[in-house]
């Protein structure tokens, strides 16, 4: 089962920032929160990741609450090549290996 | 970054014909690999999990007779569908991380089309 709630769909305007939220809040102390896009017909492309701190790096920026059950992407100045599905997923420990949970993402559209 | 090349693409047989799809990791070694598969609109669905020189771990539901996965080196891991039918056509994904690796890199996918 998916450990992340995110809304289905979400429109942005061209050079404007984009904020996607979700929603982990049966997360625990040591799992991270991970950001994945994925553009039709392509394999996932990581964009951020974060433990309790946050994160930014040239694609994006993660803000992640203090009691760690909710978090917020943002693309700061997003482009129509930012359309694509948005996955926000906890990595947990099963079975000795780190698994990505997949929920069923956000799906952004970036409108000119 | 570190890449992750899947081959091939796109790949179209006949019913009851066994596909090959193949992951390496171009610039790191790979202890772990992923293999998912991906209906249209749908969320990423993991099947197994693979361990470099072990056996792989399959999720509920999936046949491992059917879905063969192959890791035997630290860059390469194979899934092998088995007498494909119409039902089996997918997107499937590889994606691979290394010892200590906190980033997992996904494959380009394989759409498979079976006739």
């Amino acid at each position: 089962d998916a450990k992340t709630t995110q809304p289905p769909s979400m429109d942005c305007a061209e050079g404007r920032a984009a904020n996607l939220p979700c929603n982990h809040s049966t997360i625990s102390g040591n799992e991270y929160v991970y950001w994945y896009r994925q553009i039709h017909s392509q394999g996932p492309q990581y964009i951020i990741h974060g433990l309790k701190n946050n994160e930014t790096n040239e694609m994006a920026s993660l803000i992640i609450t203090e009691d760690r059950k909710s978090s917020t992407l943002i693309l700061p100045h997003a482009t129509l090549r930012d359309t694509a599905v948005y996955y926000c997923i906890v990595r947990v420990l099963l079975d000795s290996n780190y698994q990505l949970i997949w929920g069923a993402g956000t799906k952004l559209i970036i409108k000119p | 970054g570190a890449v992750v090349s899947q081959h091939p693409s796109w790949v179209i047989c006949k019913s009851g014909t066994s596909v090959k799809i193949e992951c390496r990791s171009l610039d790191f070694q790979a202890t772990t690999m992923f293999w998912y598969r991906q209906f249209p609109k749908q969320s990423l669905m993991l099947m197994a999990t693979s361990n470099e020189g072990s056996k792989a771990t399959y999720e509920q539901g999936v046949e491992k007779d059917k879905f063969l996965i192959n890791h035997a080196s630290l860059t390469l891991s194979t899934l092998t569908v088995t007498s494909a039918h119409p039902e089996d056509s997918s997107f499937y994904i590889c994606s691979a991380t290394g010892t200590g690796d906190e980033k997992l890199f996904f494959g380009s996918g394989t759409q498979l089309s079976v006739l």
